[in-house]
């Protein structure tokens, strides 16, 4: 079975924290995705990345960077966090570039 | 207008019903769809691949009208573990980011 950890399923920041969330895949898989989702707005790509130190912007990238030095590890960073920021972070990977599989989630509170 | 688009429900459906979902894409370069179940606060997983005209698995049933560019998803003998988010996902291979997602279709079996 396809395994994707995230490592914390609650977090509670502060704003203006730097946040990190880190996602591990246990499969080989080449493709790694952060998305966020919100009531009524469905899942939204923020970045994702097809190779090792390789990213790419999804569709609302800003506020976000990430980081990817191994392969099994892709990494979404809040620089500093904001409120509007509050969400559902969910990290997914994929090999032939068609089916997903997503971690259990991060529920991020920011105050 | 959404890339991928699905009636938010909800639909509420007695144990035993039939009940269909449809979904429409607007990206004709779309080659494959995915059915995904999301249970409350819970991570996406996927049911359903749709590489051709449709998909058959026990009590589920996927179709794909590449003409009309809309996929459903019917399910019979409703049980109430049915119950759950659906999510219509499309796959365009020549697009780096690769899934689009739609918002999602609620639905509630009740006994």
């Amino acid at each position: 079975d396809v395994k994707v950890t995230q490592s914390s399923r609650y977090l509670v920041k502060r704003t203006g924290e730097k946040v990190f969330l880190e996602c591990v895949q246990d499969m080989d898989h080449e493709n790694m995705f952060w998305y966020r989702q919100d009531p009524g707005l469905g899942l939204r790509l923020i970045y994702f990345s097809y190779d090792v130190k390789m990213k790419e912007k999804g569709d609302i990238p800003e506020g976000y960077s990430v980081s990817r030095e191994k392969k099994e590890r892709f990494s979404l960073i809040l620089e500093s966090a904001s409120t509007n920021q509050t969400s559902m972070y969910l990290c997914a990977s994929s090999s032939r570039g068609d089916i997903q599989y997503f971690g259990a989630g991060t529920r991020l509170s920011v105050l | 207008r959404k890339e991928v688009e699905q009636d938010p429900g909800p639909f509420n459906v007695p144990e035993g019903a039939t009940v269909a979902f449809n979904c429409t894409y607007s990206n004709s370069a779309s080659q494959s769809f995915f059915w995904y179940r999301q249970d409350c606060r819970k991570e996406p997983k996927l049911l359903m691949s749709v590489y051709s005209s449709g998909n058959e698995d026990g009590r589920f049933t996927a179709q794909l009208n590449r003409a009309s560019q809309y996929i459903s998803l019917l399910i019979r003998d409703s049980k109430l573990s049915d119950s759950a988010t659906y999510l219509c996902v499309a796959h365009s291979s020549g697009s780096a980011r690769q899934l689009t997602f739609g918002s999602g279709t609620q639905l509630t079996v009740l006994p």
